[in-house]
C-alpha cells in the first residue's frame, strides 16, 4: 500500500493561502471521507488538524480548513502566520481496518 | 487535561525486541482505541496498528503483522508497544495517539483519527 501522495514543499507570504494536496485512490481518500491533517513542528509530536475531511478540532484556528474532491483532499490555510511553518500529513481510512499517511509537505512561510 | 506519556528511550542491537509504554491520562481508557505510529529520521509518519482498549482487539499494517504485538494494562490506563526482530530501518521515533471510534460498515470498531499523540520514544537499532 503506497502512501498518498502530497506536494514535497508549499510556500506562501504571511497573509496570503496555501492549498495543500493530498491524492489517493478509490480506496482509501475517495472512498470515506475519513480524511484527517496533522502539523507537525520540528522535534515535535503531530498536532490535528482537520479530521472528518473538513472537521475543526476546538482549539484550531478556523484560517485552517479541508475539503475533498474525488481522490484528491485538500488543506487549505489563509492568511498565514509565521508560526504556521511547519511540516503537513494527511491521513485517510483505507479499508480493512488499515490507514494510511501522506509522504508530507513542507510549508515554509517566506 | 488528556494526556499520553510515553516511556523513555531505548537503544537496541538488530535481532533484539523492544517494548514501548504509553501511559494515558485525563479520560477513560477504554472507550478509545490507541493507535501506533512511527517516523524514521527526516522521513514521514507510518502507521503500524491500533488496538481497541475496550476488548483487546487490534489490527496492523501487514508490514508489521509477523513483529508486532499491541497490549493494554487497563489496571494503570498504559497501552504497550513491542516489536520483534529489531533491524537498522526500525530505527524511528515511535508514536502512541489516541483514536476516536468509528464503526466500520462491518460493525467492527475502526479509528480513523488520532488526538492526542505522546511525546514519542526515539528507538535505535545498532550493533
Amino acid at each position: 500500500q503506497s502512501a498518498l501522495t502530497q506536494p514535497r514543499s508549499v510556500s506562501g507570504s504571511p497573509g496570503q493561502s496555501v492549498t495543500i494536496s493530498c491524492t489517493g485512490t478509490s480506496n482509501d481518500v475517495g472512498g470515506y471521507n475519513y480524511v484527517s491533517w496533522y502539523q507537525q513542528h520540528p522535534g515535535k509530536a503531530p498536532k490535528l488538524m482537520i479530521y472528518d475531511v473538513n472537521q475543526r478540532p476546538s482549539g484550531v484556528p478556523d484560517r485552517f480548513s479541508g475539503s475533498k474532491s474525488g481522490n484528491t483532499a485538500s488543506l487549505t490555510i489563509s492568511g498565514l502566520q509565521a508560526e504556521d511553518e511547519a511540516d503537513f500529513y494527511c491521513c485517510s481510512y483505507a479499508g480493512t481496518y488499515t490507514v494510511i499517511f501522506g509522504g508530507g509537505t513542507k510549508l515554509t512561510v517566506l | 487535561q488528556v494526556q499520553l506519556v510515553q516511556s523513555g528511550a531505548e537503544v537496541k542491537k538488530p535481532g533484539a525486541s523492544v517494548k514501548v509504554s504509553c501511559k494515558a491520562s485525563g479520560y477513560t481508557f477504554t472507550s478509545y482505541g490507541i493507535n501506533w505510529v512511527r517516523q524514521a529520521p527526516g522521513q514521514g509518519l507510518e502507521w503500524m496498528g491500533w488496538i481497541n482498549t475496550y476488548n483487546d482487539n487490534t489490527n496492523s499494517a501487514q508490514k508489521f503483522q509477523d513483529r508486532l504485538t499491541m497490549t493494554t494494562d487497563t489496571s494503570t490506563s498504559t497501552a504497550d508497544m513491542e516489536l520483534r526482530s529489531l533491524r537498522s530501518d526500525d530505527t524511528a521515533v515511535y508514536y502512541c495517539a489516541r483514536g476516536d471510534q468509528y464503526y466500520e460498515s462491518s460493525g467492527e470498531v475502526i479509528y480513523v483519527w488520532f488526538d492526542p499523540w505522546g511525546q514519542g520514544t526515539l528507538v535505535t537499532v545498532s550493533s
